[in-house]
């Protein structure tokens, strides 16, 4: 089973300011099947970002994710008041799927 | 735009069994593979089982493998988990989930509300 590390745990940031987001895996995924959930409070999870780095449908550009093998990163380059949300990474190239923990974008 | 509405969750007691649903509407269900996803209150997401669009494959997570059935009715669009010998640690919101894929891929691109299982005497 692979292992998904996200850190921080929180990140507080001001609207506006760039949110970094890290997710280790503990051993390397599959073509890239990594992807980013952001979950608000009360609410279901939204895909944002599939492959790595592409675009979940109707997800704004502000949201970009990169990486490969077993770091990869989700982005906001402009945090927008309805972003703060937890974020969670999974990795669907080998079952069982798995998520990682999640980081909380909190506002400062 | 895609809608999942989960149903079928309580209050039961240790050892019994619980059967949930999800309706499938604004898609062509048999195009795509099927997921439950749970999340403990206040903690993070688990994969609990998968079935592909036409039942041929089915998996489960080990927690709850041997305990819990997934299956589908494609002619009334519906997603089912039967779950016996529940636990305590089975309490969890409950998601139906659409895999992005026919096969159970495991890439979750539209999600239900969720359902509240409690396991508790």
């Amino acid at each position: 089973e692979i292992v998904l590390t996200q850190s921080p745990g929180t990140l507080s940031l001001s609207p506006g300011e760039r949110a970094t987001l890290s997710c280790r895996a503990s051993q390397s995924v599959r073509s890239s099947y990594l992807a980013w959930h952001q979950q608000k409070p009360g609410q279901a999870p939204r895909l944002l970002i599939y492959g790595a780095s592409s675009r979940a449908t109707d997800i704004p550009a502000r949201f970009s994710g990169s990486g490969s093998g077993t770091d990869f990163t989700l982005t906001i380059s402009r945090l927008e008041p309805e972003d703060f949300a937890v974020y969670y990474c999974q990795q669907y190239g080998s079952s069982p799927w798995t998520f990682g923990q999640g980081t909380k974008v909190e506002i400062k | 735009e895609v809608q999942l509405v989960e149903s079928g969750g309580g209050l039961v007691q240790p050892g019994r069994s619980l059967r949930l649903s999800c309706v499938a509407s604004r898609f062509t269900f048999d195009d795509y593979a099927m997921h439950w996803v749970r999340q403990a209150p206040g903690k993070g997401l688990e994969w609990v089982s998968g079935i592909s669009w036409n039942s041929a494959t089915i998996d489960y997570a080990d927690s709850v493998k041997g305990r819990f059935t997934i299956s589908r009715d494609n002619a009334k669009n519906s997603l089912f988990l039967q779950m016996n010998s529940l636990r305590t640690e089975d309490t969890a919101f409950y998601y139906c989930a659409r895999d992005k894929n026919i096969a159970a891929a495991g890439l979750f691109d539209y999600w239900g509300q969720g359902t509240l299982v409690t396991v508790s005497s």
